[in-house]
This record gives structure tokens, sequence and C-alpha cells, in this order.
């Protein structure tokens, strides 16, 4: 069984321009999370999708970021305009049931803005 | 609120020694807890986790953490370490709505 998957493994833009991250969760997995660990410190939260209705985004730091899940399967989660302190890894996690006892996480997505 | 403090942010070990991590951790709310492991250029592992029940819990490489509710804390040992253990390791909070996380410590192994 393929686990959670994140597209790219590593980005490298300019301030000012537009990312967009993908996630596929494992099949089946209703729950989706987006992460993000900036340069060393603890991993934030940012929000958390119920098929494709956000179910939680109050992580998400500004209305620079915009992340969907269009018919309740893979996630993406753009960037626009990119600013310096969005550089970072960005994980994605999916689960099963509602709540966090069982989240597999994706390998992340290394942003890096210049 | 949740939070996680992970006391050290870099721990070194010789092969074959110890290896303790510490993490501790506040919650209104009876907590689930995790370890994640980080190997270079990958995602997040769950090592083990504790949700109820027994408070000695074994996960996966010969790691254990323990549940101490007087103390709030949840360790992470084993017993001798690997060269291959060298890691970053998390430590997480959760009340099934929301996950903390700790800033993580780097594990490095020394032959």
């Amino acid at each position: 069984e393929a686990g959670v998957t994140q597209f790219p493994s590593h980005s490298v833009i300019e301030k000012g321009q537009t990312v967009t991250l993908r996630c596929d969760p494992i099949s089946g997995h209703d729950n989706l999370y987006w992460y993000r660990r900036v340069m060393g410190k603890e991993i934030k939260f940012l929000l958390h999708f119920v098929k494709e209705s956000k179910q939680d985004e109050s992580g998400m730091p500004n209305n620079r970021f915009l992340a969907e899940r269009t018919g309740g399967t893979y996630s993406t989660l753009k960037v626009q305009p990119a600013e310096l302190e969005d550089s970072g890894v960005y994980f994605c996690a999916s689960s099963q049931l509602q709540g966090l006892t069982e989240a597999f996480f994706g390998q992340g997505t290394r942003l890096t803005v210049v | 609120a949740q939070s996680v403090t992970q006391l050290g942010s870099h721990v070194s070990v010789s092969e074959g020694a110890l290896v303790l991590l510490r993490c501790n951790y506040s919650s209104s709310v009876p907590p689930y807890l995790f370890w994640y492991v980080q190997y270079p250029n990958q995602g997040l592992q769950l090592l083990l986790k504790y949700t109820t029940g027994a408070t000695l819990v074994k996960g996966i490489n010969g790691f254990e953490a323990e549940f101490k509710k007087s103390e709030t804390s949840f360790h992470l040992t084993k017993p001798s370490a690997h060269m291959s253990d060298a890691a970053e390791y998390f430590c997480a909070v959760s009340d099934l709505n929301d996950m903390r996380f700790g800033a993580g410590t780097r594990l490095t192994v020394k032959p």
C-alpha cells in the first residue's frame, strides 16, 4: 500500500513567486493534515481536511496560503506570493479515523524562498 | 492548550550506550502521546504511541517510552544505540483534534 506522497520534494523559488505543493494521502483516508516546520523549530499545525471540507484551518499563517482538497482526494497548498519567512518543510499527514491516534506522514516538501 | 517541550536539541551518544530523549508535555485533557523519527531525506515515521492502558510503551527498533502522569513526561529510551539510530526525533501530544510537536532532538551516534 502506498504511503502519503508529497510533491515536489524540494522547491526553490524567488520571493513574490507562487508555489503549489501537493499531497496524495493514503487511499481511503478522509482526514488530511498540513504541517510546517520552519528552520529547526517545532512542527506546527496548519490545517485539517475531512474529505473536501476544512475542519480546522486555525494554523494557517495568513491569506497568502490557500489549501484545497477538491473531491476529497489529494490536496494542494498554494503560497502566493511567497515570502522569505515561508521557507521550511511542509508535511502532510493522513488518517482514516477522525483524530490523530494514527496519522501517517509524507516525506515533506522543503520550500526555500530566496 | 497543549504543548510539548523536548529538552536538548542535540544529543550525542556512543554506539552501544543508552539513549534517553526527554519529552515533557502539558495538556488539559488526558493526552495521547507519540514519538516520531525522521531519518535524512525521509518523512516522519511513527516510533510508538501511548493512548490508554499500559504506561510503558514499546515501539519499533528497540525503542520504548514511559508515560508518567505525575511528571507529565514521556521520555524515549533505547538500551543500546546503533549507528542507524542517528536521526531527528519528535515528541508529540494529541487530544485527537490537534497534534502539537516539540522542536525535535537530533540524535548523533558516535562509533
